[in-house]
């Protein structure tokens, strides 16, 4: 089993539409949570990053955390074709600064 | 400045050659990364650097060999690579243990390596 696992898609959604994205993980020393998206043949772009469990907003994007169950998400309000990436999850422990990632998940919002 | 230089942006190198991959940051991090990406997988860590020193080496082949010649700059040394070694080579940074290292790694744009 994977420490980190998230769907790969790809997910197909309406221009408009509510996007939900998840990771489910084992390690309950992970603190530190992020998401990344990624367009094809770029680096990855940090969207969100939270510590421990909660929510986080920032325009269209929410990130939450579930710590109880090993659960984050991230949800994209209003998607636009310019939102279809690769979203990649990755978090870390308070121990060091390794970042174990997701295999990630496509996106795509058409118009 | 926010951001990771990297360069070249493309590389084809045959196998017998050397070349290096180039990566710099000016935000003050002293944490620095090198991963390898290929098609539809996640980043796959190779090095950590952490205060110019090698903190980490992910059981990385010998041709590929890392330097931190100072806290700004990190290379990655290529020779006798293989035709598997072509993928795309994201360099990171991210703030020290000591700074408190609470935020996540800033990536690069990458080196899109083919190996012929």
């Amino acid at each position: 089993q994977k420490e980190v696992e998230q769907d790969p898609g790809p997910l197909s959604v309406p221009e408009g539409a509510i996007v939900s994205l998840n990771c489910t993980y084992s390690n309950s020393a992970f603190q530190y949570f992020m998401w990344y998206r990624q367009y094809s043949r770029k680096g990855p772009e940090l969207l969100m990053y939270t510590y421990s469990s909660g929510n986080k907003e920032d325009g269209r994007f929410t990130a939450q955390v579930d710590k109880s169950s090993k659960y984050i998400s991230l949800f994209i309000r209003d998607s636009q074709p310019s939102d279809s990436a690769t979203y990649l999850c990755a978090m870390r422990n308070n121990a060091g600064n390794m970042l174990t990632f997701g295999g990630g998940t496509r996106l795509m919002v058409k118009p | 400045d926010t951001e990771v230089t990297q360069t070249p942006k493309h590389l084809v190198m045959g196998m017998t050659n050397k070349k290096s991959l180039k990566c710099e940051q000016h935000m003050g991090h002293r944490a620095m990364y090198w991963y390898k990406q290929k098609a539809k997988k996640p980043p796959e860590l190779m090095f950590v650097y952490s205060y110019e020193k090698l903190s980490i080496n992910e059981s990385v082949p010998s041709r590929f060999s890392p330097e931190c010649p100072n806290s700004s700059l990190l290379n990655l040394h290529l020779h006798a690579l293989q035709p598997e070694d072509s993928a795309l080579y994201l360099c990171a940074s991210s703030q020290g243990l000591r700074e408190g290292g609470n935020y996540g790694y800033t990536f690069g744009s990458g080196t899109r390596l083919t190996v012929v």
